[in-house]
């Protein structure tokens, strides 16, 4: 069974660092990118951005750039979300889910659990 | 703003076909780029509805199909069940962006 496992809530106060992660199971992690997408308290989902584990090739949703760093071991079959200072509008909740298909015609499939990251003081 | 544009709420009684509606523009789906759409209900992780426009995956009921026309696209929900209260979202892509998933803002469906 395909599957990816996130790491668990998180708590944390404005300034912190953090580190999350996805762990990917039941098939070649190193030839499917995954992604990861935000979803704030009571909102939609936003596309932050997208790793290829192969060879870390990594691409950033604009609204993310420099916010945020994502990365990948591939020897463990993990992706990471991880931010250098947290923002209480940080808040959220994180999924990581691994797409299908090409760059122009991609869906994703399956998602991750999700990790609650909590900002504040 | 969503680069896809969704209705915000739809309500619907049991045994009712509901359909969904995804507005797009000629960047994303009026260039012809696929549509999926994904369900989440309450308190867990989307879940693959539709993709490729109008392919289930295994598993999901035939009562749910999509379409796409022009620069929008459907997700329709036939004999509708309380089960299928849920979030819906729609996702494509957009050539005007530099990085280029978009997802619509979400339908939230009430089963009456």
């Amino acid at each position: 069974e395909v599957q990816l496992v996130q790491s668990g809530a998180e708590v944390k106060k404005p300034g912190e660092s953090l580190k999350i992660s996805c762990k990917g199971s039941g098939y070649i992690f190193t030839n499917y990118w995954i992604g990861w997408v935000r979803q704030m308290p009571g909102k939609g989902l936003e596309w932050m951005g997208i790793i290829y584990p192969g060879d870390s090739d990594t691409r950033y949703s604009p609204s993310f750039q420099g916010q945020v760093t994502i990365s990948a071991d591939k020897s463990i079959s993990t992706a990471y979300l991880q931010w250098s200072s947290l923002k209480a509008s940080d808040t959220a909740m994180y999924y990581c889910a691994r797409r299908r298909g090409g760059p122009e015609t991609g869906w994703f499939n399956p998602w991750g659990q999700g990790t609650l990251v909590t900002v504040s003081s | 703003q969503s680069a896809l544009t969704q209705s915000s709420s739809v309500s619907g009684a049991p045994g009712q076909t509901m359909t969904i509606s995804c507005t797009g523009s000629s960047s994303n789906i009026g260039a012809g780029y696929d549509v999926h759409w994904y369900q989440q209900l309450p308190g867990t992780a989307p879940k693959l509805l539709i993709f490729g426009n109008n392919n289930r995956p295994s598993g999901v009921p035939d009562r749910f199909s999509g379409s796409k026309s022009g620069t929008s696209a459907s997700l329709a929900i036939t004999g509708l069940q309380a089960e299928d209260e849920a979030d819906y979202y729609c996702q494509s892509y957009d050539n005007s962006l530099s990085v280029s998933v978009v997802f619509g803002g979400g339908t939230k469906l009430t089963v009456l």
